[in-house]
């Protein structure tokens, strides 16, 4: 069984701090896609990144950054100098990289950045 | 670039009637899902679809649930009759089936269910 774990439920921060995000996930697979989404107020699922298991490189997307340690079975999520459009709910989730690879999500962490 | 759509956006429906959720996938695209979100909870997979057929669901997905590919573009989501806990955010997924590929998520129905 998959499971994906986002102990974070809410989070504050002032505009231009940085922020975190952390997610820890359960696997038997040896392959499989890691994901970030983001959900903004008005509901839609935005997709931020999808990883393979076998690429352990982090990676850096404008303000965004992603570190990947397979050894703790963590994908966590930097915010650097948060926005005030920053403010959503987080998913963190994953599938096997193989089968049908239903998407297992984590249950969010609700990030608000005060002005 | 394409996209996966769904339709209608919201729907509000009474306790025991029938409702369809419908969804465009993207054309090419060989499996399809539908997922769900509870006001304020986590994403749940309740179904995926290959082949004309259910390939996986999950135990949410019961007799009241089911899925169809009426015709070459849309995957619809039929609830028999609807109960207030089936009030949800419903997620309409589609992905090619080619190697590495990956789930294109439609923009959601918000299911109210009075």
């Amino acid at each position: 069984a998959q499971k994906v774990t986002q102990a974070q439920t809410e989070i504050s921060v002032v505009e231009k701090e940085d922020v975190t995000l952390d997610c820890v996930y359960e696997t038997r697979d040896t392959t499989y896609y890691l994901f970030w989404y983001k959900q903004p107020p008005s509901g839609e699922l935005v997709f931020l990144i999808r990883r393979n298991s076998f690429d352990e490189q982090n990676e850096i997307s404008g303000r965004y950054s992603w570190n990947f340690q397979k050894s703790t079975s963590s994908f966590n999520f930097t915010i650097t100098a948060s926005q005030v459009v920053d403010s959503a709910v987080y998913f963190c989730a994953l599938s096997s990289s193989g089968g049908y690879q239903k998407v297992t999500f984590g249950t969010g962490t609700k990030l608000q950045v005060i002005p | 670039e394409p996209e996966v759509t769904q339709t209608p956006s919201h729907q509000v429906t009474q306790m025991g009637q029938e409702v369809i959720l419908r969804c465009v996938p993207i054309s090419n695209h060989l499996y399809f899902y539908w997922y769900r979100q509870i006001l304020g909870q986590k994403v749940e997979f309740l179904v995926s679809f290959y082949n004309n057929e259910i390939s996986e669901k999950s135990e949410i997905f019961d007799d009241q649930f089911s899925v169809e590919r009426p015709d070459g573009s849309n995957f619809t989501l039929k609830i028999r009759s609807t109960k207030l806990e089936d009030s949800a955010m419903y997620f309409c997924a589609s992905r090619p089936g080619t190697v590495l590929d990956t789930q294109y998520f439609g923009p959601g129905t918000r299911l109210t269910v009075l």
